[in-house]
């Protein structure tokens, strides 16, 4: 079973802070993807990684995936309140389909005006 | 092009009785789920289905929930009969059946069980 652990659980900060949060496994992924959800909304794409070492940037989100392709990180620069929300991992198998994807239980993050 | 849909958005029922979830997923998508997400905690994978096959259920518990997906395309979620502890927000999501791709959820079903 591939677990992905993700840290820290919960995280308020306040408008304008920078942070990062962490997507870490023992087993190896062919990809992983971000997701955000907002309260009463099912979880959204912002990103999918796939090479080891990648990193992609979306406006103030910048994303990384580990080297050996078993760990991700998240970091927002200058948080606003519309950061808020329930930030997921995913990760697709190594060496078979994307189509099983294992989720990190999230980070709650909140971010205060 | 319309996104996930499932139906009701939310439910209450009282313990015992039978509740049923509905989804139909994007045209096309070969590959659906339903997940079980609790209050502040990630999706937790019941069933995937690969057309109208199940081909991981291992999550599912199978005494009292059962999902069926008859033509490959919009699927169902039956829990009979219901617990206080099934309460928690019923996600279904699917994906085209490519490396890497995005899964596109619906915007779930709440389910209170009084």
């Amino acid at each position: 079973t591939q677990l992905l652990e993700q840290s820290p659980q919960f995280l308020s900060i306040q408008e304008g802070e920078n942070l990062t949060v962490y997507c870490n496994s023992s087993s190896v992924f062919s990809s992983l993807q971000w997701y955000r959800q907002e309260p009463g909304e099912g979880p959204v794409l912002l990103v999918t990684v796939v090479t080891g070492g990648e990193v992609k940037k979306l406006k103030r989100l910048t994303f990384q995936f580990g080297d050996a392709r078993k760990d991700s990180s998240l970091h927002i620069t200058a948080a606003q309140p519309g950061d808020t929300g329930l930030y997921l991992c995913a990760g697709g198998p190594s060496g078979g389909s994307n189509y099983k994807l294992t989720f990190g239980k999230g980070t709650l993050l909140t971010v205060n005006p | 092009e319309a996104g996930v849909v499932q139906s009701p958005r939310y439910k209450i029922i009282e313990k015992k009785q039978p509740v049923a979830f509905w989804c139909n997923p994007i045209s096309g998508h070969n590959t659906l789920y339903w997940y079980r997400q609790n209050l502040g905690q990630g999706p937790e994978l019941l069933i995937r289905y690969e057309n109208e096959e199940a081909v991981d259920d291992s999550q599912l518990p199978k005494d009292r929930f059962s999902a069926e997906r008859l033509k490959g395309v919009d699927s169902t979620l039956k829990i009979q009969p219901a617990e206080l502890g099934d309460s928690a927000v019923y996600l279904c999501a699917s994906t085209a059946r490519t490396l890497n791709t995005e899964a596109f959820f619906g915007q779930g079903t709440r389910l209170t069980v009084v």
